[in-house]
């Protein structure tokens, strides 16, 4: 079955912990994006990749790790430098042209 | 900058009524144009794009032309249904090497029976 998959679906994390969201795709696809939503806001990128072992910051990387050690994975941790965490992360993926595609998402909600 | 300005929501529609999502966007060179919608709890959907001007993106009833001369990719639905009710995102590409997306801020839209 292809496609995206983000886990956990929901997490919580008490004030500085470092969390660690799971982006896994069998798309073959080779960039892998970050993206994080905050209600009644457009996705703000955070971090990119577009082959292994190579990643950039996009406009909202402060607080935020990532790594890219196999093209299928691209895990994002959200470190306790990350001011207000609480948000809805999305992972997001393309072939190489310009359409990205989504998985389901994961909600962090900081204790 | 580069940016995508979405007319606010939330939209109340009657079923079967006609929809117009509003969405300008201002760029450099020249952008693919994306609209996603978002049902509760879950990611984005790719709905329909468009890669130049004049072109139209359509899907499940779903229209959008990219108007350059105006800036705008504005969405259409001749007859909205109940399922329709989302959150619908309007979406550059600038089309670099990155393929990064820049997003409006969304819009509601609430289809009553």
């Amino acid at each position: 079955d292809g496609g995206i998959t983000q886990s956990p679906k929901y997490l919580f994390r008490k004030e500085g912990q470092n969390v660690t969201l799971s982006c896994e795709q069998n798309l073959n696809h080779d960039a892998m994006y970050w993206y994080r939503q905050d209600p009644g806001q457009g996705l703000r990128l955070i971090y990119y990749s577009q082959i292994v072992n190579d990643f950039q910051k996009g406009d909202i990387a402060e607080g935020y790790s990532v790594s890219r050690e196999k093209k299928e994975s691209f895990p994002l941790t959200v470190t306790s430098a990350q001011k207000n965490p609480t948000a809805f992360y999305l992972c997001a993926t393309t072939s190489g042209g310009d359409t990205q595609y989504f998985g389901p998402g994961t909600r962090l909600t900081v204790l | 900058g580069n940016s995508v300005t979405q007319m606010e929501g939330p939209v109340t529609l009657s079923e079967e009524a006609f929809l117009t999502i509003n969405c300008t966007y201002t760029a450099t060179g020249y952008p693919s144009l994306f609209w996603y919608v978002q049902y509760p709890g879950e990611g984005l959907q790719l709905l329909l794009k468009a890669t130049k001007a004049d072109d139209k993106g359509s899907n499940k009833g779903f229209e959008a032309t990219y108007r350059k001369e105006t800036t705008s990719f504005h969405l259409e639905k001749g007859s909205v249904q109940v399922s329709d009710s989302a959150v619908y995102f309007c979406a550059l590409s600038l089309r670099d090497s990155s393929y990064k997306l820049i997003f409006g801020s969304g819009t509601r839209l609430l289809v009553r029976p």
